[in-house]
């Protein structure tokens, strides 16, 4: 598999909360042993942002809007209390049984 | 606070080769490996490979494996990509991260690559 499925776009109201699914395989995502998930915010034209990693976990400093999750082969980012600055690309990655990172395709999360 | 600054924007012709560099500050960074990604215009990021600076293992994503090369100097605590012939394809921005326990904590600040004739 060359990238993990994510939805191209979600949109959501600001105080809204929206979530987007990464899906992957039993080689990456699903590989009951890892908990190798990871997330990254992206605004265009800076650097991606680590806000989740091992599936559940958030970086110092990041807000408690963010969570993740893991159910089977699929991984989730929710975002609660939808803020303007919210909006940017969000990426998942997971590690893999060919000792690789894989990434998603990308998610553009539009606040209305 | 951890810093990775990355060189500026390269603009090179079709068959040019290109090294760009990324330099690691505020850690031992000895200690953690370094990787790679790049984003094509418009589209998604994409792992290309990691390096370790204490011994220069080197791994690579199979996209990505034979087309460019991923060294480090641990003495001046820098890590580069580099490739020995461009192609238009090769266009983009190039991150590098900081790799910890199979997520990236830390990013430069991106460098853009453009192959042109």
């Amino acid at each position: 598999q060359s990238v993990l499925t994510q939805p191209a776009s979600v949109s959501g109201s600001p105080g809204q909360s929206i979530t987007i699914s990464c899906a992957g395989t039993s080689s990456d995502i699903g590989v009951d042993v890892y908990n190798f998930v990871s997330w990254y915010q992206h605004h265009p034209g800076n650097a991606p942002k680590l806000i989740i990693y091992d599936v559940t976990e958030r970086p110092s400093g990041v807000s408690s809007r963010f969570s993740g999750s893991k159910s089977g082969d699929t991984a989730s980012l929710t975002i609660s209390g939808l803020q303007a600055e919210d909006e940017a690309d969000y990426y998942c990655t997971s590690y893999t049984t060919s000792d690789t990172l894989i990434f998603g395709g990308g998610t553009r999360l539009t606040v209305l | 606070e951890v810093q990775l600054v990355q060189s500026g924007a390269e603009v090179r012709k079709p068959g040019e080769s290109l090294k760009i560099s990324c330099q690691g500050s505020g850690y031992t960074f000895t200690n953690y490996w370094i990787g790679w990604v790049r984003q094509l215009p418009g589209k998604g990021l994409e792992w290309m490979g990691i390096i370790h600076p204490r011994n220069s293992d080197a791994r690579y994503s199979p996209s990505f494996q034979g087309r460019v090369t991923i060294s480090a100097d641990k003495s001046i605590t820098t890590a580069y990509l580099q490739w020995s012939s461009l192609t238009a394809s090769d266009t983009a921005i190039y991150f590098c991260t900081r790799y910890y326990n199979n997520y990236l904590d830390s990013w430069g600040q991106g460098a853009l690559v453009t192959v042109s004739s």
